[in-house]
């Protein structure tokens, strides 16, 4: 079983729709978990922290829910720009590790 | 400042032959990282340093692979006996005090073995 696990998509929406990525962990002793967004043939970037009141970054909205072990992101106001793959990343502190889900692609189209 | 620099950008090696792959992580990071991304996969864990302590081999595909990391600076992947199924993407990252602070990725060397 994989320590992060996430729907591959595609999710193709359009311009200005609102879309939700879930990812699951299943270690419950991961300690800080992030979102990273890789465009294509790009390294991967840190695109925000998720924190256990939720964050907000602009038009990205980042949650966990350590109950249910899963973190969320929502971007409003989708722009083309957002077309990427968005990566889950959950940190285990006992491993001393940061675990990567294979991301959820995302294309954005006018 | 300089990012996390990998080298080279590209390698094509021919089956059976050994490589070695570089990483310079930005100064003053402790920790190290290297993964690994086939075509339209996600990121592989491969091995992990932090500061003077054993390294994290647990990803390692195969006795194949190892690294080194001297001065706890500049590391070196190395694969010996290329086999095809190694082609992929090799990510290097690093970060202040492991993985709670933001890693930070090099671009990457794209190694195809023919």
């Amino acid at each position: 079983r994989k320590e992060v696990e996430q729907d591959p998509g595609p999710f193709n929406v359009p311009e200005g729709a609102t879309v939700a990525f879930n990812c699951t962990y299943s270690n419950s002793a991961s300690q800080s978990f992030f979102w990273y967004r890789q465009d294509c043939r790009k390294e991967p970037k840190l695109l925000m922290s998720v924190y256990s009141s939720g964050n907000e970054d602009g038009r990205f909205t980042a949650q966990l829910n350590r109950a249910s072990q899963y973190i969320s992101l929502l971007i409003r106001d989708s722009k083309l720009s957002d077309s990427a793959t968005y990566l889950c990343v959950a940190f285990l502190t006992g491993a001393n590790n940061l675990f990567f889900g294979t991301g959820t692609r995302l294309t954005v189209i006018p | 400042g300089a990012g996390v620099s990998q080298s080279p950008s590209n390698k094509v090696t021919e089956k059976g032959k050994d490589v070695e792959l570089r990483c310079d992580p930005i100064s003053g990071h402790t920790a190290l990282y290297w993964y690994r991304q086939s075509l339209g996969q996600g990121l592989e864990f491969l091995i992990y340093f932090q500061g003077n302590s054993a390294p994290d081999k647990s990803g390692l595909p195969s006795d194949r692979f190892s690294a080194e990391r001297t001065g706890g600076s500049v590391s070196t992947l190395t694969i010996q006996r290329t086999q095809q199924e190694d082609s992929a993407v090799y990510l290097c990252a690093s970060s202040f005090r492991g993985m709670v602070t933001e890693a930070f990725f090099g671009q990457g060397t794209r190694l195809t073995v023919v």
